[in-house]
């Protein structure tokens, strides 16, 4: 069975902090994909970046950027500079044999 | 530009209704997916498809049902709709490969009373 952790119900910071959003895995598939899905407020799940499990290079893109570690089967993300548009629920899904596996979300809010 | 869409941003029924959730992509995917959301947790599968007439169960099919008699669109069916059924719906497409990508809808949120 495969799960996702976001051990991190609710983060709030102060406009320009670095924030770091942390997600953990777990699967017994080689094969697979890990994904961040972003919520704002509006509802829509905005999807951020797809990564797969052979691919551990880190991903930078703009104030974003992704590490995947697989000996510690974790995908985090980190914001840098935050700001307050970056306040939204935040996703991290595990896709194997066709279907995605979410975790519980993290809500992050962006104090100006 | 990638569109999924939801028939309705908000719903209010009354126990006992049957509920239609309609769900349109124009991007030609085959695969679709129903979900709901609820505080805490996260996104959970309720049916999906992989091609027009198919239909399998995902995670928490009880108490819903699904059609899918064109590729593009994808409906959510409640048959007797309940108090524990109020929730956010999201439903996804992607296309069929491991890496698919899914993209969501603006989702429905349905409350029942």
């Amino acid at each position: 069975a495969q799960k996702v952790t976001q051990a991190q119900t609710e983060i709030s910071v102060v406009e320009k902090e670095d924030v770091t959003l942390d997600c953990v895995y777990e699967t017994r598939d080689t094969t697979y994909y890990l994904f961040w899905y972003k919520q704002p407020p509006s509802g829509e799940l905005v999807f951020l970046i797809r990564r797969n499990s052979f691919d551990e290079q880190n991903e930078i893109s703009g104030r974003y950027s992704w590490n995947f570690q697989k000996s510690t089967s974790s995908f985090n993300f980190t914001i840098t500079a935050s700001q307050v548009v970056d306040s939204a629920v935040y996703f991290c899904a595990l896709s194997s044999a066709r279907q995605l596996t979410f975790g519980s979300g993290t809500q992050l809010t962006v104090l100006p | 530009d990638v569109k999924v869409t939801q028939s309705s941003r908000y719903l209010v029924k009354r126990t006992g209704e049957k509920v239609f959730l309609e769900c349109v992509q124009d991007m030609d995917h085959e695969n679709m997916f129903w979900y709901r959301q609820d505080p805490g947790l996260g996104l959970r599968l309720i049916y999906f498809s992989y091609d027009v007439k198919m239909k399998e169960k995902g995670d928490i099919p009880e108490g819903y049902s699904v059609s899918r008699e064109k590729k593009e669109r994808f409906s959510l069916i409640l048959e007797s709709a309940s108090t524990n059924q109020t929730s956010m719906y999201l439903c996804a497409s992607s296309i069929p490969s491991l890496a698919d990508t899914q993209y969501f809808g603006p989702g429905t949120r349905l409350t029942v009373l």
